[in-house]
């Protein structure tokens, strides 16, 4: 079966540190890819997808960069932090149609 | 792009009471799933369901695609069905970008 990975769970970091967050999908082959932020009590703002190995495309322009170097590797990046970074980030994979989500990493940036 | 309005946006329920949660959608779409938020931030899949109605104990989901909407009902509640229910829809053009209802947070009293 399927399996996806994010880490870390929780990060705190302050404002102008940079950051990498990484997120790993097991059991299957050549899958969507995306991140998504949620604010604190908001829905799910999608950021960033890949179609494929060095595919990305952004959804909104921000503070944050995505990179796909492996199929099944995606990682969520930022050279220097805000404050308005924080939330919880959430990785998810598609194929077919059914997306299916990790467990998140809650950052907050101080 | 596609609009998506969740109603209402919070719902307090007595234990053993039931409830329906509507999706609107504002143009057409191919996919459309239902997720439940947890206290911890997981989310969890419920239905995937473009079309036509789906039942998972005591949950069920209709989706009308030619009148885009989609409800999502739930039967005798409990208070582990407390938390945040989401409606993400999205298209077939290959990259399944998902776009999140901002929600109905959902409160079930023992």
């Amino acid at each position: 079966s399927q399996t996806i990975h994010q880490w870390p769970a929780t990060l705190v970091q302050p404002v102008g540190s940079p950051l990498s967050l990484e997120c790993t999908v097991e059991g299957t082959s050549n899958p969507n890819l995306y991140w998504y932020r949620q604010a604190a009590g908001r829905g799910l703002q999608l950021l960033f997808y890949s179609v494929g190995i060095g595919q990305i495309s952004s959804e909104v322009p921000q503070n944050l960069s995505a990179s796909r170097p492996q199929d099944r590797q995606f990682i969520l990046s930022s050279k220097k932090l805000l404050l308005s970074d924080s939330g919880f980030y959430l990785c998810a994979w598609n194929i077919g149609g059914e997306q299916y989500f990790g467990p998140g990493t809650r950052l907050t940036v101080t | 792009g596609i609009q998506v309005e969740q109603s209402p946006p919070d719902l307090i329920l007595q234990e053993g009471a039931n409830s329906t949660l509507r999706c609107n959608f504002s143009d057409s779409v191919n996919n459309l799933q239902w997720f439940h938020q947890n206290p911890w931030g997981q989310l969890i899949n419920l239905f995937y369901i473009p079309s036509g109605t789906k039942q998972n104990g005591r949950l069920s989901a209709t989706t009308v695609a030619t009148e885009r909407y989609s409800l999502l009902y739930i039967s005798s509640s409990q208070t582990t069905d407390s938390g945040v229910y989401f409606c993400a829809v999205g298209s077939t053009s290959g990259t399944y970008k998902y776009i999140f209802g901002t929600g109905t947070r959902l409160k079930v009293l023992a």
